[in-house]
């Protein structure tokens, strides 16, 4: 079965740090690798994805993301935050199974708090 | 113009009451999804539509029950509402296997 593990539940960063959000993820085939943002009381936007092709895929707001086959990783990075970027971030991971109908695989999660 | 919109945007209702909710997509995607949103911001795949086929179930309780009239709606009936079905429930859809866009979420509360 799928999985995704984002094992840091909470993070805080100053505003202009760095950011690396962790992403570990268990599919049987090719899996296809997604990062959603959610503002509080909002949906969910699509940061970027990763389908085939260059392991580094840029996405949209300065994020960008790595996938590691030998790691099963596909870890989210920013140079420099901003206050506007405190947010719940998802991890996840689907697939061609049963036609592209399978549906996301996410993971629980990564609260990020920006400290002025 | 909104891609996915759902409504209504809260739900607040009995235990025991029968409720819908509703999504339309406008980009012409070939899939539709409903995910459920728990307390602790986990998100579950509840159902999938492709072609006014059900794709798949995640061991979602029979009371609950999507209904597709065209490509570009699929409704989530709920039937005997219970506290814990309490949560934010998204619709999401897309073309194939690929990115999905996710509509505003509708928040239902059972009282």
């Amino acid at each position: 079965a799928q999985s995704v593990t984002q094992p840091d539940i909470h993070i805080t960063v100053s505003e202009g740090a760095s950011l690396e959000l962790r992403c570990n993820y268990s599919y049987g085939a090719t899996p296809y690798l997604f990062w959603y943002v959610q503002s509080p009381g909002q949906g969910l936007q699509l940061l970027l994805k990763y389908f085939s092709g260059d392991t580094l895929v840029q996405g949209i707001k300065g994020f960008e993301a790595e996938f590691k086959r030998s790691q099963s990783s596909f870890n989210l990075r920013k140079p420099s935050v901003h206050w506007s970027d405190a947010a719940e971030y998802f991890c996840a991971v689907g697939g061609l199974g049963g036609g592209g109908a399978d549906g996301l695989t996410f993971g629980k999660g990564t609260h990020l708090i920006i400290q002025p | 113009d909104t891609a996915v919109s759902q409504t209504p945007k809260y739900l607040v209702t009995q235990m025991g009451n029968d409720k819908s909710i509703k999504c339309e997509q406008n980009l012409g995607h070939d899939t539709m999804y409903w995910y459920k949103q728990d307390s602790k911001k986990f998100l579950k795949i509840m159902f999938s539509y492709n072609n006014k086929e059900l794709i798949i179930n995640e061991t979602v309780p029979n009371r609950f029950s999507p209904k597709s009239p065209d490509k570009a709606h699929l409704n989530l009936h709920i039937n005997s509402l219970e506290l814990g079905d309490s949560a934010v429930y998204f619709c999401a859809s897309s073309q194939l296997a690929y990115e999905q866009y996710f509509g505003p979420g509708t928040r239902l509360t059972v009282t």
